[in-house]
């Protein structure tokens, strides 16, 4: 099976900043690869899709980019409303149906 | 507006069987695929099972191979997920999920879970 492995498992920034995410898989997915956020006690929410594609209503301050094992989730100028996890997923190979990272959870500094 | 909500959920022994559903509406339910996806209490996300549109294809992920069946009722626009042999480490948050968008395979629209909790 295909792991997915997200670095770092934490982040602090401050609101203005930029940050990036990274997310590799064990073995290549082409661009088969979505990011989500998470707040606590919500569902989770599909941000990008295809590796690089803004879900629609996502803010253009978030983008994606990366192909075969290696992806970033980038947060170009970080709102309040941004701090939250954020998991990689890939749904290239299956079964299993879909792999998560283990998460990024992105904190205020 | 698509919309999943989950039920079933609750406090349950080691060993235990729970069958949880989740409704959907706002969608042609019958035509798409369906998930069921958990997270432990502070911890990550993890598929747990996979239903085709007809039912004729189903997975599982390893943990719970044996233990959970996945099903679905088209007539009724409702997904399930009998849980046998629950153990502690099924203690999670149980989302009923849905990729809706027709060629793409990432889940889009989650339900708002419902927790099971395993403990004695």
């Amino acid at each position: 099976a295909i792991r997915m492995t997200q670095s770092p498992s934490s982040l602090s920034a401050s609101t203005g900043d930029r940050v990036t995410i990274t997310c590799r898989a064990s073995q290549g997915i082409s661009s088969y690869l979505a990011w989500y956020q998470q707040k606590p006690g919500k569902a989770p929410k599909l941000l990008i899709y295809a590796a690089s594609t803004l879900q629609s209503g996502v803010p253009s301050r978030f983008s994606g980019s990366g192909s075969g094992t290696d992806f970033t989730l980038t947060i170009s100028c970080l709102q309040s409303e941004d701090f939250a996890t954020y998991y990689c997923q890939q749904y290239y190979s299956y079964p299993p149906k879909y792999t998560f990272g283990q998460g990024t959870k992105l904190e205020i500094k | 507006e698509v919309q999943l909500v989950e039920s079933g959920g609750g406090l349950v022994q080691p060993g235990g069987s729970l069958r949880l559903s989740c409704a959907a509406s706002g969608f042609t339910f019958s035509s798409y695929e369906m998930n069921w996806v958990r997270q432990a209490p502070g911890k990550g996300l993890e598929w747990v099972s996979y239903i085709s549109s007809s039912g004729s294809t189903i997975y599982y992920a390893d943990s719970v191979k044996g233990r959970f069946t996945i099903s679905r009722d088209n007539a009724k626009n409702s997904l399930y997920l009998q849980m046998n042999s629950l153990r502690a480490e099924d203690t999670a948050v149980y989302y009923c999920a849905t990729a809706t968008v027709a060629g793409r395979d990432e889940i889009d629209y989650w339900g708002q879970g419902t927790l099971v909790t395993v403990s004695s």
